[in-house]
Order: C-alpha cells, then structure tokens, then sequence
C-alpha cells in the first residue's frame, strides 16, 4: 500500500460524458501527478501539482484538466469522452516537486462505450 | 530527459539473480537513475535510484558505471512474484517540475 488513494476504482461511461477521477496523496506530500496508460501508449505523464499550483505539463489533451485543493488532494477531469480515452489512470504523489521517487496509487480504470 | 534503451523481455527461474540493463547514453550532469516495477494493472512502484558507483537496499542494488551511460538493476534471488515489467527512467530534479518517462520497460518473467 503506497498511501495514495484514488477514486473510483472502476468507471464505464458513454462516448460524450464528463467524469472526475480523485486523489488523495500520501501524508505529508505536497507534490501530485497524473498519468495515463493504455494499451497501445504505455504510460504517459500527463500533469503534476505543487502545493496548488501547476507545476509540469506532459500530454495532456485540451478535454482534461486537472486541480489540487488546499487540502492536497486532486482530481483530473476528462469531458467530451472519446472510445480512445478508456485507459488506466494513475495519480502519484511525492514530498517535493522534483522527485523522481514517486508514490503511485492503485488507478482508475475508465472505460468509455 | 534522457532516452533509455532497455531489453523488451527476460526470462529466469526462481532463486537465480536478474541483472536489467539500461543503456543512457545522453544522460546529463544532473540526471539520477531511478528504477519501477508494475505488476498488470497496479501503479508502478519505487525500487531503487542512484546517481554513481554503486546503491543497495532490500530488495534490490544498482550498478551505475564511472561514464554512467549505462546502468544494472540486480535483482538477487528472484522468486515468481518479481514476475513484472521494469522500467528504467533517468531524469534530474528540477524545482519546475518533473516529467518522468517511462519507456516500454523489461518484461521479466520467472518460472519455478
């Protein structure tokens, strides 16, 4: 158990829709990230926070957004859904902004008919 | 961030040590070396980083040569359960933010 947290475990939605996915980091870190991964693209960083603030971007398509609360936590949004977007997603968490040691949770899985 | 090259798969059998290799060769200055298991469907995990010379702890050590172009994550004894898809990322830290890329990884595979 890596002390992350993420909500919901599962998740199947129609092409079109909206969903939030949740993370909660682990005590004490202040750093958050999000990556995607899929069959075909393996795991792709799409976005890191800090303390609240955007701090990296990677591939993150204009559909999705993401936020970190004053609370640390964060949750990522994916709108207008495509069958292409159905992929794990996973959210990390680190004690600073530039770790390379990064806690992983246990994913959400978005499938999308 | 530095591209890493690494086999696609390994096959071993249970008991006998795992040497992964990671070819860097454009690592930079202020590049570490951090290594991820993940088993199908969970988040990757931490195994261990390191920067030169050699690192160790509990489960696993890391042999990073002087020209650090390359990198070995020794798994000793391996057991069914290490069965899993390793990755090898190198990146720095940067107070802007870090991107970690993970390549397609070693798939290793450990049989009785």
């Amino acid at each position: 158990d890596s002390g992350v947290t993420q909500t919901p475990k599962h998740l199947i939605t129609a092409t079109g829709q909206r969903v939030t996915l949740r993370c909660s980091p682990r005590s004490g870190d202040l750093s958050v990230y999000w990556y995607q991964q899929s069959l075909d693209q393996g795991l792709q960083f799409l976005i890191q926070y800090y303390n609240g603030e955007e701090r990296a971007k990677g591939n993150i398509l204009e559909r999705f957004s993401a936020q970190q609360f004053p609370d640390l936590h964060s949750e990522l949004n994916l709108s207008s859904l495509e069958l292409g977007d159905s992929a794990l997603y996973f959210c990390a968490s680190s004690p600073r902004p530039g770790d390379n040691e990064q806690y992983f949770g246990p994913g959400t899985r978005l499938t999308v008919t | 961030l530095a591209k890493t090259t690494q086999p696609i798969s390994m096959d071993s059998y249970e008991g006998q040590e795992v040497n992964i290799t990671c070819s860097h060769n454009n690592i930079a200055t202020n590049d570490y070396i951090t290594w991820y298991q993940q088993f199908p469907s969970q988040g990757p995990r931490f195994i261990i980083q390191g920067y030169k010379t050699k690192v160790t702890n509990e489960v696993a050590s890391l042999f990073i040569p002087a020209d650090r172009k390359s990198s070995t994550l020794s798994l000793p004894r391996v057991s069914l359960s290490d069965t899993a898809v390793y990755y090898c990322l190198v990146g720095g830290f940067t107070g802007g933010g870090n991107k970690l890329t993970f390549g397609t990884g070693t798939q290793l595979k450990v049989e009785l």
